[in-house]
């Protein structure tokens, strides 16, 4: 069973960084694209980074370009996201998601994890 | 605001057909690219509902179906159920902004 288990969000000042983790178990992790997707309290989804199976290329949204950085362990079974200058428009919970290898979609999703920036 | 349009909110009686629909541009579902529909309960993780324009995972029911013409697609739900109750986004890939884009979400009533 594919799972994925996201760790690391928490409350953050104006400015600060933070780093996501995404656990992944029950399929070959390194043969998988693995996405962030996070969703404002309130609102809709918003695609945020996706990176590759061997970690390059990686692509983001124009709304985190410069500050976020996607990265992933294939040893680990793990993926990342720094995150830096927060803002409070960051404000999300942030899911991991996997992308389904040969289309544009994504099949399996953590259970997210809560980004809090406020002063 | 949301790459793909659709309604805030669709409603129905129980046994009822309802439809969402999901409108793009020539940049996404225009340009060839397909859509995938994700169901979303409050407090839940999204899950995958539709993929490929048209086709359902895995315990999805067949009151479930997907279509698309043009710049846009709907999401059919057939025989509409009190649990069908839920937030449905649809999603497809942008060439001009290389990346995914969603919609904006439609919560779907059970009157």
């Amino acid at each position: 069973e594919v799972q994925l288990l996201e760790s690391g969000g928490g409350l953050v000042q104006p400015g600060g960084s933070l780093r996501l983790s995404c656990a992944a178990s029950g399929f070959t992790f390194s043969t998988s694209a693995m996405s962030w997707v996070r969703q404002a309290p309130g609102k809709g989804l918003e695609w945020v980074s996706i990176v590759a199976t061997i970690g390059d290329p990686t692509y983001y949204a124009d709304s985190v370009k410069g500050r976020f950085t996607i990265s992933r362990d294939n040893s680990k079974n793990t993926l990342y996201l720094q995150m830096n200058s927060l803002r409070v428009e960051d404000t999300a919970m942030y899911y991991c998601a996997r992308k389904y290898t040969g289309s544009y979609h994504f099949d399996h999703w953590g259970q997210g994890t809560l980004v809090t920036v406020s002063s | 605001q949301s790459v793909l349009t659709q309604p805030p909110s669709v409603s129905g009686a129980p046994g009822q057909r309802v439809t969402i629909s999901c409108t793009g541009s020539n940049s996404n579902i225009g340009a060839d690219y397909n859509v995938h529909w994700y169901r979303q309960v409050p407090g839940k993780a999204p899950k995958l509902f539709i993929y490929g324009n048209n086709n359902r995972p895995s315990g999805v029911p067949d009151r479930f179906s997907g279509s698309k013409s043009g710049t846009s697609a709907s999401l059919a739900i057939s025989g509409l159920q009190a649990d069908d109750e839920a937030d449905y986004y649809c999603q497809s890939y942008d060439s001009s902004l290389r990346g995914y884009v969603f919609g904006s979400g439609t919560k779907v009533t059970v009157l």
